[in-house]
């Protein structure tokens, strides 16, 4: 089955600064990749999404670049606020029709120091 | 994700004690999963569901089980069997295919063992 590894598990940045976290999956079949913020006791809520026939996605201060040949994909925060403390997950997953599992990784804490 | 909801918020087991965990949705999507969080940790799929009357182990279903009679509900059990079953428990569900496949949570359920 699918495997996501992420890293770092925790990130401090300087409010303004850029944060970058990175994912690596391994099924080279997997076509969907998804990254979710959760606030502390809150519901992950989905920030930005790719699909493998895309190399780069941009919405405002987020951007997520992926490279399938390497698979992997990272999630890009520019201009960072103190709103932006959360945990993130980027997920893979394989988006055939009846077969939409989501592999999480572990989670990335980032702090945002005012 | 405010078409999904989770009840109780908070959930307490005693030993021995099957209880049961509500997710409705009224997004009209077809297929519905149930997470594990451990804290500091990533999700774990414990069941999910791609239509009525059907539904899959995920990764952790040992301890668990679910029905999906209805489109609109998809219940977790947790048995007696699950003997380390405090966690954040979360919802998902989502359309199928043709750029449908995102996740969407309800606001989830804290267990605690008595």
């Amino acid at each position: 089955g699918e495997n996501v590894e992420q890293h770092p598990s925790t990130l401090s940045v300087q409010e303004g600064d850029s944060a970058v976290i990175k994912c690596t999956y391994s099924d080279s079949a997997s076509n969907y990749f998804p990254w979710y913020k959760q606030e502390l006791g809150k519901r992950p809520q989905l920030i930005i999404d790719i699909r493998s026939n895309v190399g780069e996605k941009k919405d405002q201060r987020i951007a997520v670049t992926l490279n399938k040949t390497a698979k992997h994909f990272s999630l890009h925060i520019t201009e960072t606020q103190p709103e932006d403390s959360a945990v993130y997950f980027c997920a893979a997953s394989m988006t055939n029709f009846g077969n939409e599992k989501l592999t999480f990784g572990t989670g990335t804490r980032l702090t945002i120091i005012p | 994700d405010g078409g999904i909801t989770q009840s109780p918020k908070y959930l307490f087991r005693k030993e021995g004690q099957n209880v049961t965990l509500s997710c409705e949705q009224n997004l009209n999507h077809d297929a519905m999963y149930w997470y594990r969080q451990d804290p500091g940790q990533g999700l774990r799929l414990i069941y999910y569901s791609q239509i009525v009357n059907d539904f899959q182990k995920g990764d952790i279903a040992e301890g668990y089980s679910v029905s999906r009679e209805k489109k609109e509900s998809f219940p977790l059990t947790v048995t007696s069997a699950q003997k380390n079953p405090t966690a954040f428990y979360l919802c998902a569900s989502s359309g199928q295919g043709g750029g449908q496949e995102t996740q969407y949570f309800g606001p989830g359920t804290r267990l605690l063992v008595l």
